[in-house]
C-alpha cells in the first residue's frame, strides 16, 4: 500500500464535464506535486505546492486548476478537458521543496480518459 | 538545464539472468541528487535509491546494486538473478538546485519465466 492515496483510480469524463482528482498524504510532508504521464513517457511536472502555497506552475492550461486545502490534501479540478488530456495523473509528496535530497513519494495515480 | 539519458528503451531477459540498466546524466550543478524509481504496470512510482553528488560509494540492496561514477556521469543499476516480479519500467532521475525532478525516458524491463 502506498502512503499517498489518490482517488478515483479511474475516471472517464466528457469534454464538458467538471470533475476533481484528489490526493491525500499523512506523512507530514509539506510539498505536494501533480504530474501528468502519457503512455510510454516519463512523468511531466504540472504543479508544486510548498507549505500550501502554489510555488511552481509548469505553464499548465487553465482547464487544470490545482487546490491545496491543507497540508495533507491536494486537489486537481478539471474542466473542459480535451482528448489529449487523457493520461495517468500522479500525485507525489516530499518533506519540503527545499529538501531536494529527499525522495518524492508517489500515489498509484488516476487514469483519466476524455471522451 | 539537467538531463538524463536512458539509452535502453526496452530490455528482455530470462529469469535468473543479471541485467544492467544504464543512466547517463548532465548537470552544471555541483550539488545534485540521483534517483531510481520503478513503475510496475499498476502505475505507482516506487522509490528505489537516492545518491548525492558527493557520495560515489556503490550500494547493494539484496539483488539490486548501483554503480555511481562521476567521471563518466553515470548511475547504472544492476539486478542480479532477475525475477518475473522485476518486470517494470525503470526511471533514472536527477534533482539539483532547481528542485525539479527530471526523469529519463525510462527503460522497460521484461523478465520472462
Amino acid at each position: 500500500d502506498t502512503e499517498v492515496t489518490q482517488t478515483p483510480k479511474h475516471l472517464v469524463m466528457g469534454m464538458t464535464n467538471k470533475k476533481s482528482l484528489k490526493c491525500e498524504q499523512h506523512m507530514g510532508h509539506r510539498a505536494m506535486y501533480w504530474y501528468k504521464q502519457k503512455a510510454k513517457k516519463p512523468p511531466e511536472l504540472m504543479f508544486v505546492y510548498s507549505y500550501e502555497k502554489l510555488s511552481i506552475n509548469e505553464s499548465v492550461p487553465s482547464r487544470f486548476s490545482p487546490e491545496c486545502p491543507n497540508s495533507s490534501l491536494l486537489n486537481l479540478h478539471l474542466h473542459a478537458l480535451q482528448p489529449e488530456d487523457s493520461a495517468l495523473y500522479l500525485c507525489a509528496s516530499s518533506p519540503g521543496q527545499t529538501y531536494s535530497n529527499q525522495p518524492q513519494h508517489f500515489g498509484d495515480g488516476t487514469r483519466l480518459s476524455i471522451l | 538545464a539537467q538531463k538524463v539519458t536512458q539509452a535502453q528503451t526496452e530490455i528482455s531477459v530470462v529469469e535468473k539472468e543479471d541485467v544492467t540498466l544504464d543512466c547517463v546524466y548532465e548537470t552544471r550543478d555541483t550539488t545534485y541528487y540521483l534517483f531510481w524509481y520503478k513503475q510496475p504496470p499498476s502505475g505507482e512510482l516506487v522509490f528505489l535509491i537516492r545518491r548525492n553528488s558527493f557520495d560515489e560509494q556503490n550500494e547493494i540492496s539484496g539483488r539490486y546494486s548501483w554503480n555511481f561514477q562521476k567521471s563518466t556521469s553515470s548511475f547504472n543499476f544492476t539486478i542480479t538473478a532477475s525475477q518475473v516480479v522485476d518486470s517494470a519500467v525503470y526511471f533514472c532521475a536527477i534533482q539539483g538546485g532547481s528542485e525539479k525532478l527530471v526523469f529519463g525516458k525510462g527503460t522497460k524491463l521484461t523478465v520472462n519465466p
